[in-house]
């Protein structure tokens, strides 16, 4: 069964740095491109970012909002996929969530939720 | 970027009839080599959002067949067949052909 956990979630002030960690189970990380997705509490959806797979070097892309603050990475050994988030602001408050980019975004984890505020 | 735009908002709905969720892009999802970079996701209350529909018409794995997807290019529709409870929630459709991923603002669908 494929799962996707997040963790490392948490208050923050502004400015501050946050890690996230997905700890992937029932398939091979690597073989995969992985993306991440935000939502603001109580609004929609809002993607993050994505590394492509190993096959493509791991390249990876982010949106406007995060571009330079916030940064991707894997470690094929634990099977996990991490989030770097840094200069932290008020807007990055959200429920983040690790997705498998298969066949449209097929395999979600449950979130974990990062409140940025002083 | 590509600006997805759902309809309609809100949509109440009576167990057992039909139920339809529009969503249009302001370019093409077509691809060259035939596939609509179009995914439909449902977020049910409390929930992650699950995958419903990927490439524009096909059902995910385990998704029941009252759910169907359609349309081409910039036009796009979710249909279920027959609404049951479980089928609460917030639909969101979303785009893949190019980056940034863009998503509907969602429609959410609750029992009348």
């Amino acid at each position: 069964e494929v799962q996707l956990v997040e963790s490392g979630g948490g208050l923050v002030q502004p400015g501050g740095s946050l890690r996230l960690s997905c700890a992937a189970s029932g398939f091979t990380l690597s073989d995969h491109y992985m993306d991440w997705v935000r939502q603001p509490p109580g609004k929609g959806l809002e993607w993050v970012g994505r590394s492509r797979n190993k096959v493509n070097s791991y390249i990876t892309e982010y949106a406007a909002s995060v571009q330079g603050r916030f940064t991707i990475s894997r470690d094929d050994s634990k099977n996990s996929l991490y989030l770097q988030m840094n200069s932290l602001k008020t807007e990055d408050t959200a429920v983040y969530y690790c997705v498998r980019a298969a066949a449209g975004l097929d395999a979600w984890g449950q979130g974990t939720l990062v409140t940025v505020s002083s | 970027d590509i600006v997805m735009t759902q309809s309609p908002f809100s949509l109440p709905v009576t167990p057992g009839e039909p139920a339809s969720i529009s969503c249009r892009s302001s370019q093409s999802l077509l691809h060259s080599n035939g596939r609509n970079y179009l995914n439909w996701f449902l977020q049910r209350p409390g929930q992650s959002p699950q995958l419903l529909i990927y490439s524009g018409s096909n059902r995910a794995s385990g998704v029941p067949d009252r759910f169907s997807g359609s349309g081409s290019g910039t036009d796009f529709t979710l249909k279920i067949s027959r609404v049951e409870a479980e089928d609460v929630g917030v639909y969101y459709c979303m785009q893949t052909l190019q980056l940034p991923r863009t998503f509907g603002q969602g429609t959410k669908v609750e029992i009348k």
